[in-house]
């Protein structure tokens, strides 16, 4: 049973660049976290989907930030524009539905270096 | 306000001996799961043990056990009997009432074991 999977595992792009994220949740879950993670802190949670809806977006900023996770395919981040500020890792996360008492299971990352 | 803390920004432990890791945390809701994720230095993040507010036992797993104190509002994770592949950062997170799905993490702390 494969984990949650997310590509690319890093990704460089230069200021003002798009950057796309990717993430495929583990089989049989429809829920989706994402979170990003500076240097030496803690995963700050930014938007949280179920699919086709987004359910929970409050820690992601207004601009230049979107999410989605369609019907079919993987969930995806998309940060427009990037600057120096946007270099972290983010994270995904799935889990089968939104019980309290349900861990959420990580991907491995994406670290998003900006020139 | 809804809050978690670690203390400890890091600790040593003699290889094959117990280490308590620290976290507080600070909700008004009756209602909440308390997590511990291990990220080694590759990045990735682990689930080991999850913790219920209403669970009456404090939660085993292998070993990893969770102190709960409810009245107190801690819950420190012990690991017994250190290896050196638990050298990792390890962070404490809360998701708390029925309606919130995120997770909350506190700052982390690194663990380094020795030989």
């Amino acid at each position: 049973n494969a984990g949650v999977m997310q590509n690319p595992r890093h990704l460089v792009r230069r200021r003002g660049q798009e950057a796309r994220l990717r993430c495929s949740p583990m089989k049989g879950h429809s829920h989706v976290y994402w979170y990003r993670q500076l240097p030496e802190e803690g995963l700050k949670f930014m938007v949280y989907l179920q699919k086709e809806n987004i359910i929970d977006e409050s820690g992601m900023p207004k601009e230049r930030f979107s999410a989605e996770f369609p019907k079919e395919g993987p969930s995806i981040l998309r940060i427009q524009q990037v600057v120096r500020g946007d270099s972290a890792a983010y994270f995904c996360a799935s889990s089968p539905d939104g019980n309290s008492n349900q861990p959420q299971h990580f991907g491995d990352g994406t670290r998003l270096s900006i020139l | 306000a809804q809050k978690i803390t670690q203390t400890q920004p890091g600790m040593f432990v003699q290889e094959k001996e117990a280490v308590t890791l620290d976290c507080t945390y600070d909700t008004s809701d009756p209602s909440y799961g308390l997590f511990w994720y291990k990220q080694p230095s590759s990045g990735e993040m682990i689930f080991l043990i999850y913790q219920g507010s209403y669970d009456q036992q404090n939660a085993t797993e292998g070993r990893y056990s969770l102190n709960f104190q409810k009245a107190r509002k801690s819950a420190n994770l012990v690991i017994s009997a250190s290896q050196l592949g638990d050298s990792a950062m390890y962070f404490c997170a809360m998701r708390w009432g029925t309606g919130r799905r995120a997770l909350t993490f506190g700052s982390g702390t690194r663990l380094q074991v020795q030989p």
